[in-house]
């Protein structure tokens, strides 16, 4: 079946500090990746996504992910995190034979400090 | 451009009783998800619509769920009876693409006691 792992549960950073968020997925096929967050007390809403081409994709607010095929990876970067990124990302995988379904993992709390 | 409305935000019921959730997607996209998200966990599908048929509900508890898209725009998520296990987040999502890129609503929170 396939599954979608997130490293970390909950990652706590001061301002200016860079982050990765790390995403592995299970899948042999061709895949669609994305990044969603949830601000606090907000809907998930998209933070960037891959479909194919230059497997290093940026998204809003200054994130990017690389995409590593071999690794069956797709990792969230920022170079200097700002205390409103506080929320919740997941990462998401949708197989390209199974019509826009998500599959999730089970998310990083990222926690700011000012 | 309105966002996926749902109703009601919060929920509380007690174990057995009946419970449903209305979303409304963005006008235009055809496609329509229920997840269900439990605490400390990412959002599961439970059923997907294409317009007003059903593409995939294997993860649907059908012994207790059901789900319906009425004329292909509107859903309706309906528990019955309950369970303490169904305490979550049910998130209505649309989508336009099919291609995973999808819109969420602000979700149902559902606590059952």
């Amino acid at each position: 079946a396939q599954s979608v792992s997130q490293h970390n549960h909950h990652v706590i950073l001061s301002e200016a500090a860079s982050l990765e968020l790390g995403c592995n997925y299970s899948y042999g096929g061709t895949v669609n990746l994305f990044w969603y967050v949830q601000y606090p007390g907000q809907h998930l809403q998209l933070l960037l996504k891959y479909f194919s081409g230059d497997p290093l994709v940026k998204g809003i607010k200054g994130f990017e992910a690389e995409f590593i095929k071999s690794k069956f990876s797709f990792n969230l970067r920022k170079p200097s995190v700002q205390w409103s990124d506080t929320a919740e990302y997941f990462c998401a995988v949708n197989a390209n034979n199974q019509g826009g379904k998500l599959i999730f993992g089970q998310g990083t709390e990222l926690s700011v400090k000012p | 451009e309105a966002g996926v409305a749902q109703s009601p935000r919060y929920k509380i019921i007690e174990k057995r009783q009946s419970v449903a959730f209305w979303c409304n997607p963005i006008s235009g996209h055809a496609t329509l998800y229920w997840y269900q998200q439990i605490l400390g966990q990412g959002p599961k599908l439970l059923i997907q619509f294409q317009n007003n048929g059903v593409v995939d509900d294997s993860q649907l508890p059908k012994d207790r769920f059901s789900a319906e898209r009425l004329k292909g725009v509107d859903s309706t998520l309906k528990i019955q009876p309950a369970k303490l296990e169904d305490s979550a987040v049910y998130l209505c999502a649309s989508s336009f693409t099919g291609t995973g890129e999808a819109f969420f609503g602000q979700g149902t929170r559902l606590t059952v006691v």
